[in-house]
């Protein structure tokens, strides 16, 4: 079956402008989480959903940055008035159940912010 | 907050060698998981580890959490080239969703 996917792949964005990243998780999933991975490090945490709802916001890292999960399926990723060190790949990754299982990942996106 | 650290942040070996990585927390865990990723990759799940001093193999990786659970290790026998990639250690504390990356262990197999 689809595993996890993330588009846009790869974005460029000019400092001051707004972004969306969306990610389709696996059908059914449950728990939906969004990381951000800086070069040579590892995945930070952003936020986690079950399904609509939020129930952790606490990794993202200004009032610029903007999560949902209307439907509790799709998710998008909202950057405004992007930043240069807003610059990483952006992982989305879902679980079937609740958090406390096997994380699927998303191939990513990579934001670069000129 | 919550730190996990990993080391060593690099490793390279012969290929045939052993290799061991090493996750710590500074506080109890809930539970951890393993992640592989290759480069330019995304991570990649191994497997998750619940019970104080548990211990569980697959083929050539043994996975082991401490009797405090506040730390784990992942250790490869005889690598090969198609380990490569940086090994992660997730970390998550009770009654929270998200959980803490390590730094990440970045392991080179020279053939």
């Amino acid at each position: 079956g689809a595993g996890v996917s993330q588009s846009p792949r790869y974005k460029v964005a000019k400092r001051g402008q707004d972004v969306a990243l969306r990610c389709d998780p696996i059908s059914g999933h449950v728990s939906l989480f969004w990381y951000q991975q800086a070069l040579g490090q590892g995945p930070e945490f952003l936020t986690y959903f079950q399904n609509e709802a939020q129930l952790d916001k606490s990794g993202l890292p200004s009032d610029r940055f903007f999560a949902e999960r209307p439907e509790g399926s799709v998710s998008t990723l909202k950057i405004q008035r992007t930043q240069q060190e807003d610059s990483a790949v952006y992982l989305c990754a879902s679980i079937l159940d609740r958090a406390g299982y096997e994380q699927y990942f998303g191939p990513g996106t990579r934001l670069t912010v000129t | 907050g919550q730190q996990v650290m990993q080391i060593p942040q690099y490793q390279h070996v012969q290929e045939g060698e052993d290799f061991t990585t090493y996750c710590n927390s500074s506080t109890t865990l809930s539970n951890i998981q393993w992640y592989k990723q290759r480069p330019g990759g995304h991570p990649v799940f191994l497997i998750q580890l619940v019970k104080s001093g548990e211990v569980k193999k697959q083929k050539r990786l043994t996975f082991q959490f401490g009797e405090a659970k506040k730390n784990s290790s992942l250790h490869i026998t005889a690598t090969q080239t198609t380990d490569v990639g940086t090994y992660f250690c997730a970390a998550s504390k009770r009654r929270t969703y998200k959980y803490i990356f390590g730094t990440g262990t970045r392991l080179k197999v020279l053939a």
